[in-house]
């Protein structure tokens, strides 16, 4: 299985400041398609998780564009340009490269 | 808008059969280019992905459950359904039906609320 890593595991922000979280797979989530596959969740306190950025870099419709994706390979980057009240939740990343779909194990963003 | 409702017993006995129901409402479930999955959530494990099925009926399961878990499409109902036979505690969880379509068809990640399943005699 591709095992995800992500860090910091908590993260509080005092808002209007930016946010960073990183996410590392144990092998490159580069398909032979060229497309990278992976993605980023926020879920929101007592909600569904839902999608924020699509294969590294690609605000999903409706994302913020204080959300942005960035890495290659193995490293990836979620950043908040700046860190509003809503974005309070659990951010995951996920790759779909290969069954299983697997998950980080969630980075708690709080505000401060 | 699409939107999935998930269903079920909230508390199965160990060793029975799990047995939930995804609703679809605002779309079709035989719609080409969807991709109909089930994830589960406890504090132990995390976000957990079980198994998807394809609008072509194409079936994937995760391998430590594969023996256990059935996904289907019930046309007639607009229905995605998860068996997973022989529970134990370990499969108490939250557990999600999702619908994915990617980019390049019409762009769509919904999740289900969420059915909480408590495995417990």
């Amino acid at each position: 299985d591709i095992v995800m890593m992500q860090t910091p595991l908590s993260l509080s922000v005092t808002p209007g400041q930016p946010a960073s979280i990183s996410c590392k797979s144990t092998q490159s989530l580069l398909h032979s398609d060229g497309r990278t596959y992976l993605y980023w969740y926020l879920q929101r306190p007592g909600q569904s998780p839902q999608l924020l950025i699509y294969e590294v870099s690609n605000r999903f419709f409706g994302v913020p564009t204080r959300f942005s994706g960035s890495g290659s390979g193995t490293d990836f980057t979620l950043k908040i340009s700046r860190v509003a009240a809503d974005d309070v939740g659990v951010y995951y990343c996920t790759q779909t490269l290969q069954v299983p779909v697997t998950f980080g194990q969630g980075t708690r963003l709080e505000i401060e | 808008q699409l939107q999935l409702q998930a269903s079920g017993p909230g508390l199965v006995k160990p060793s029975e059969t799990l047995s939930l129901s995804c609703t679809v409402s605002g779309g079709s479930i035989n719609s080409n280019n969807y991709y109909w999955g089930w994830v589960r959530q406890s504090p132990e494990k995390g976000l957990e992905w079980i198994g998807s099925i394809y609008y072509n009926g194409n079936t994937y399961y995760h391998p430590s459950l594969k023996s256990r878990v059935t996904i289907s499409l019930d046309t007639s109902k607009n229905q995605l359904s998860l068996k997973l036979r022989s529970v134990t505690a370990r499969d108490t969880a939250v557990y999600y039906c999702r619908l994915i379509s990617p980019i390049e068809y019409y762009g769509i990640d919904v999740w289900g609320q969420g059915t909480t399943v408590t495995v417990s005699s």
